[in-house]
């Protein structure tokens, strides 16, 4: 089945330690996004990519930090310098045509201790 | 992007219809209306999406008003599984380059009722 996923579901980690959240996609989607969501809040973009070996910050890109070496991958690393780590988040991919929807993985959830 | 605003929550008896607001005042001309929902700890979900006119597909229907300044999302039958936060968005359509990424707002908590 086509489809995104996310690894890990949940996460725990200390304070000062890096996190690499994985995304993965085989709907063959040119854009991938990732957003951030705290409780009772909405979604805010973290970084997107619209084409390998390229990407561009979103509104909350400060203290993380991406990479797009495939088609398909599109990693999240919170970095140290993230000041409130804890939080769900969320990765999602769609086709570059004028109205393509979103497709959402199930997201990851981080705790940092 | 226009700005939207929904009311925060609303409930609905299972099997009657659910209608959710959506007011767009600022929704410039080529701005297509999105509609997504989110089940609690899960990623959203795409509904339906239209640019004047009414659509509907098996999940839902969407109804713009003629000014497109307000739009309506209804849930024919709702049922126990349709309590989720829903989310709508209005956007251009991508042109290539530039900016990218929907903005997802609070939404509306739909809470549907036995």
């Amino acid at each position: 089945d086509g489809g995104i996923t996310q690894s890990p579901k949940y996460l725990f980690r200390k304070e000062g330690q890096n996190v690499t959240l994985s995304c993965e996609q085989n709907l063959n989607h040119d854009a991938m996004y990732w957003y951030r969501q705290d409780p009772g809040q909405g979604l805010r973009l973290i970084y997107y990519s619209q084409i390998v070996n390229d990407f561009q910050k979103g509104d909350i890109a400060e203290g993380y930090s991406v990479s797009r070496e495939k088609k398909e991958s599109f990693p999240l690393t919170v970095t140290s310098a993230q000041k409130n780590p804890t939080a769900f988040y969320l990765c999602a991919s769609r086709d570059l045509g004028e109205t393509g929807e979103l497709f959402f993985g199930e997201g990851s959830r981080l705790t940092v201790l | 992007d226009a700005k939207t605003t929904q009311p925060p929550s609303m409930d609905c008896a299972e099997g009657r219809a659910a209608n959710l607001p959506c007011n767009h005042s600022t929704i410039s001309g080529n701005e297509y209306v999105y509609w997504y929902r989110q089940i609690h700890s899960q990623g959203p979900q795409y509904i339906i999406h239209g640019l004047k006119n009414n659509e509907t597909n098996e999940m839902a229907s969407l109804i713009i008003t003629e000014d497109r300044k307000s739009s309506t999302l209804i849930l024919p039958h709702a049922t126990l599984r349709d309590t989720a936060v829903y989310y709508c968005i209005v956007r251009v359509p991508y042109s290539g380059g530039g900016a990218d990424g929907l903005t997802f707002g609070k939404g509306t908590h739909l809470i549907i009722q036995p």
